[in-house]
């Protein structure tokens, strides 16, 4: 299993559409993790972290499953401006580990 | 401020040049360094990191070498240039544990 997997899509959604994807990881001593956006070309930004509860930051909510260990991402009343790659982050044991990204496309 | 420097933003190197990647940091002192590597397709590869002047970390076997000369200052060298080292090369910090990483807004190299 890999350390740290993700769909690469792309996933092709209509605007206003809600989206969802997943990140597994293997390691279960995982600490943090985050999820990054990457416009092309450009370099990752940070979205948001991922807390054990869940949280939301407006039409974005990520959530933790440890029993699991994936985390999800969901986009909700999706926007053009929300094509980008989405990046999983993984910190733990001192390392951390990037997916390599779930490609979005929204659709007019 | 958090801010990361890298220039040059794109780069085109003939096979067997040499290569110098500068990235310089804004903010708190004695960073957390690191060199990333994404190839065209793939994830981020993480190349060196380094958690303070003159103390190297590699993470790849590769042609590629980095030092920090300063406490603000991270460099990414080869001696001789391969085809494979194309790649866009970014340059990230330690935020803190809920911060993650900030990036740098990277270098484009083509080898040619």
């Amino acid at each position: 299993r890999k350390e740290v997997e993700q769909d690469p899509g792309p996933f092709n959604v209509p605007e206003g559409a809600t989206v969802a994807f997943n990140c597994t990881y293997s390691n279960s001593a995982s600490q943090s993790f985050f999820w990054y956006r990457q416009d092309c070309r450009k370099e990752p930004k940070l979205l948001m972290s991922v807390y054990s509860s869940g949280n939301e930051d407006g039409r974005f909510t990520a959530q933790l499953n440890r029993a699991s260990q994936y985390i999800s991402l969901l986009i909700r009343d999706s926007k053009l401006s929300d094509s980008a790659t989405y990046l999983c982050v993984v910190l733990g044991g001192g390392k951390i580990i990037f997916g390599k990204g779930t490609r979005l496309h929204i659709l007019p | 401020s958090q801010t990361i420097h890298q220039w040059p933003a794109t780069l085109v190197q003939p096979v067997g040049s040499p290569l110098s990647l500068e990235c310089t940091v804004e903010g708190t002192s004695n960073p957390n360094l690191y060199w990333y590597r994404q190839a065209a397709g793939r994830g981020l590869q993480l190349l060196f990191y380094s958690v303070g002047i003159g103390q190297i970390s590699s993470e790849v076997p590769q042609n590629l070498s980095a030092s920090r000369p300063q406490d603000r200052q991270f460099i990414l060298s080869s001696k001789k240039l391969l085809l494979s080292d194309s790649g866009f090369y970014l340059c990230a910090r330690k935020s803190g544990t809920d911060y993650g990483y900030t990036f740098g807004s990277g270098t484009r190299l083509t080898v040619v």
